[in-house]
Formats: C-alpha cells, structure tokens, sequence
C-alpha cells in the first residue's frame, strides 16, 4: 500500500510557480522522499529526492516539514510540458527496497 | 540523469505466443531491476525485482511462471511474457538502480506497449 497521501488533481497557470503537496505521517527516520512525474504514455521521470533537508535542483525543490509528515514539491515556473501525473514515494531505498506508486496527483497547467 | 533503455517500445502479438521485452541501463551498473505494469487510467504496479546474476523476486499474484525475467548481467534485464493473452495487454515499464549507493534513485525506462490479439 502507498505510504503518501497528494490531491487528485490541480491545476496551475503557466509561469506561476505550482506548489505540489503530500503528506506522509507514517514516514520511517531511514526513508526517504522521492517525487517522479509520469507524461501521458511515458515511463516515470526522476525530479527530485530528500531526506530531511530541503533541496533543489534544475528541475525542482522539495521542501519537507521538520517532523517530515509533509513536504512540498515546487516548481517555480511552471510550463505547458509540466502537465503529468505526479507522484511522491517514501522509500528507505537501499538494497532491494521498492518503490510502491499511489494514485498521485494529475497537474495540469493551464495557458 | 542516468539513461534506462526498453526495447521494443511497443509490440502487437496473437494470443498464445510469447514476447520478450529488454531493459537496459546506458551509463551506468543496474544492481537491481525492476519491472512495473501499467493498465489504462492506473497507477504503476510492480510485478518483480529483480537482482544481478540471482532469481527474481515476484509480487503477490504475479505468476512467475508466465512472467519470466532474466537479469543475467548489470546492464540488461528482459521479461518474457510467455503465452500472453489479451488481458496482458498493458503498458510494462522498468527501472534500474545501483542498489551499492545508499538513497541512490531509480530511473526508468520509456515503457513497451504490448498489444495482444
């Protein structure tokens, strides 16, 4: 069973930034945040992952909560190519450890 | 970010035959392999991990027997679906990691659709 909980669906306006959230109350201190983004008929796309600090890079950044029961995916100029399903996965992710995908949530952004 | 491969990227078959699907990892050494299926409007689902030169490790409900996945070498993995029928028509999908580094991520490959008559 998924771990996180994330919205449904969302939309966002082109050059805004769009804030994605996910609640994961049940997180172990060993796991970790991952966020992949699936466009219509593709295979997933890493963006971003993090533990407990906050992170950037060119694509995103994550902010998690200090008690790390919530975070918050950010992209800060969202783009038309930005529309997907997007999914937050908490893994300990070492060794064997599987990713398990929820329903995630389906951004679409608008013109 | 590290480049998975899936070939072919779609295949259409007859019932009753067999299909093979490849995973490659481009740059970098797969540890671990993954293998997802996809149905129309839902989410991924993970039918099998898979580890470098040692047998699969299937999820509940997922018959070992008809899906059959090799990972003989850290770049390549295939699944074999054997004796697929229409309902096996799906999207399959999968994904590779060097288990060695801690929180490393995985990436995944673009999907094979398959398509049974």
């Amino acid at each position: 069973d998924a771990k996180t909980t994330q919205p449904p669906s969302m939309d966002c306006a082109e050059g805004r930034a769009a804030n994605l959230p996910c609640n994961h109350s049940t997180i172990s201190g060993n796991e970790y945040v991952y966020w992949y983004r699936q466009i219509h008929s593709q295979g997933p796309q890493y963006i971003i992952h993090g533990l407990k600090n906050n992170e950037t890079n060119e694509m995103a950044s994550l902010i998690i909560t200090e008690d790390r029961k919530s975070s918050t995916l950010i992209l800060p100029h969202a783009t038309l190519r930005d529309t997907a399903v997007y999914y937050c996965i908490v893994s300990a992710n070492f060794g064997n450890e599987k990713l398990t995908f929820g329903t995630g949530t389906r951004l679409t952004i608008i013109p | 970010g590290a480049v998975v491969s899936q070939h072919p990227s779609w295949v259409i078959c007859k019932s009753g035959t067999s299909v093979k699907i490849e995973c490659r990892s481009l740059d970098f050494q797969a540890t671990t392999m993954f293998w997802y299926r996809q149905f129309p409007k839902q989410s991924l689902m993970l039918m099998a991990t898979s580890n470098e030169g040692s047998k699969a490790t299937y999820e509940q409900g997922v018959e070992k027997d008809k899906f059959l996945i090799n990972h003989a070498s850290l770049t390549l993995s295939t699944l074999t679906v054997t004796s697929a029928h229409p309902e096996d028509s799906s999207f399959y999908i999968c994904s590779a990691r060097d288990s060695r580094e801690l929180g490393s991520e995985q990436f995944f490959g673009p999907g094979t659709r398959l398509t049974v008559l």
